[in-house]
């Protein structure tokens, strides 16, 4: 069955910079998009960006471009997304998911920037 | 990049009732739009995709419509497990922008 497992949960200061994954399994890693989504406590879901591990294409919404990093690495069917010069703004829970409309979501990864 | 417009931004009703959810694109998405429901707390579950086309699984209680710029989400006869947040998202060309989003609570 397909599964996407997230890395845990992050605790990082201001100005760091964090590397999540997302472990996928059960299924072709390089033949589907994968996106990842953030959402701040109480707050909505945010598009980030996407990658297609197959060949390493990647797409940002604007608002992330310098923000968030996105890799994979096939090998291990992981994808990975780095964020830099955290902030405070940068608290949220991220997720990953499989998909153009994601059947499949990771379970989410809680980040909270606190000096 | 396209902006999606969701309302209400909140919704109270009772189990039974019959609620819509209107979800409204800034330019022509032709059928491209998903509709998510999230608990507090869990990841978000698909429940339409291309508009009209029910994910797997999903009760047959819920209903999308639309296309071009203008889409809805219908709940028949509302079921305690109903109650949560939903948002609507295109997947017409990255970015694949979400809506706002809209709590439906109990009355």
């Amino acid at each position: 069955q397909v599964q996407l497992q997230q890395s845990g949960a992050e605790l990082a200061r201001p100005g760091a910079s964090v590397k999540l994954s997302c472990k996928a399994s059960g299924y072709t890693f390089t033949s589907y998009w994968m996106q990842w989504v953030k959402q701040r406590p109480g707050q909505g879901l945010e598009w980030i960006g996407a990658i297609y591990p197959g060949d390493g294409d990647t797409r940002y919404t604007q608002k992330f471009k310098g923000k968030a990093t996105l890799t994979a690495d096939k090998s291990s069917s992981t994808a990975y997304m780095q964020l830099s010069s955290l902030a405070s703004e940068d608290s949220a829970v991220y997720y990953c998911a499989r998909g153009g409309y994601p059947l499949y979501w990771g379970q989410g990864t809680t980040l909270t920037v606190s000096s | 990049d396209i902006q999606m417009t969701q309302s209400p931004a909140s919704l109270s009703a009772s189990v039974g009732e019959t609620v819509t959810i209107t979800c409204r694109a800034s330019e022509n998405i032709y059928s491209y739009l998903a509709w998510y429901q999230q608990k507090q707390g869990k990841s978000p579950q698909l429940l339409v995709y291309n508009a009209k086309t029910l994910a797997e699984g999903v009760p047959s209680r819920f209903s999308g419509s639309g296309s071009g710029t203008q889409f809805s989400l219908k709940i028949n006869s509302l079921q305690p497990e109903d109650f949560g947040s939903y948002y609507c998202q295109h997947h017409y060309g990255t970015p694949y922008t979400f809506g706002g989003g809209t709590k439906l609570e109990i009355k």
